[in-house]
């Protein structure tokens, strides 16, 4: 069935310093590849998202980069700040109107 | 103000006794979507809605019912739940019918069932 791998699960980095999420999908029909925050008590909020048309989409110190051939998709976090602190889930959907999450990762900004 | 409300936030309760999560969303959208967040398992889908009258089942519906009578509601029934139910609820909703599209998600529901 469908499957979303992500890693790391813990990702601890200094502040300014860039981090790096990646997540590997399985169906090839996929189209669309969201990212979500959650912060502590609170639901998943989406970042940014990618389609399937379209290799990188930056907004300001976040990008997304996608490799369809490979199956992969990144979350790069530049400039890193406190406020980066929280649970990061990838997620791929639009080939059934199912969507599979990773598995989260939590990443830590050290001051 | 744009949201998806779930109540309630938290529930203790007791093997077997039906309990109901309500989930409404004040945006318009079409699709709405339930799921479960478990350490180390990220979200999984339990039950979706694409409109009105139509739900469909995801990764993990063992053991829920939902229904979508309005466009604005969708609720999920535990009608007897267990201990493996116990886990972090969030309902989420979007604009178009599929999934491939933003979601906008509740700020969960936290069910212990001892």
């Amino acid at each position: 069935g469908e499957n979303v791998e992500q890693h790391p699960s813990t990702l601890s980095v200094q502040e300014g310093d860039s981090a790096v999420i990646k997540c590997t999908y399985s169906d090839s029909a996929s189209n669309y590849f969201p990212w979500y925050k959650q912060e502590l008590g609170k639901g998943p909020q989406l970042i940014i998202d990618i389609r399937s048309n379209v290799g990188e989409k930056k907004d300001q110190r976040i990008a997304v980069t996608l490799n369809k051939t490979a199956k992969h998709f990144s979350l790069h976090i530049t400039e890193t700040q406190p406020e980066d602190s929280a649970v990061y889930f990838c997620a791929e959907g639009g080939s059934a109107s199912k969507i599979i999450f990773g598995s989260g990762t939590r990443l830590s900004i050290r001051p | 103000e744009a949201q998806v409300t779930q109540n309630p936030r938290y529930l203790i309760t007791v093997t077997g006794k039906k309990l109901t999560v309500t989930c409404s969303q004040n945006m318009n959208h079409e699709y709405m979507s339930w799921y479960r967040q478990d350490p180390g398992l990220g979200l999984r889908q339990i039950y979706y809605s694409m409109n009105v009258e139509v739900t469909d089942k995801g990764d993990v519906p063992e053991g829920y019912k939902v229904s979508r009578k309005e466009k604005r509601n969708f609720p999920l029934i535990l009608e007897s739940p267990s201990p493996n139910q116990t886990s972090l609820y969030f309902c989420a909703s979007g604009p178009t019918r599929g999934s491939n599209q933003p979601q906008h998600f509740g700020d969960g529901t936290r069910l212990s069932i001892l």
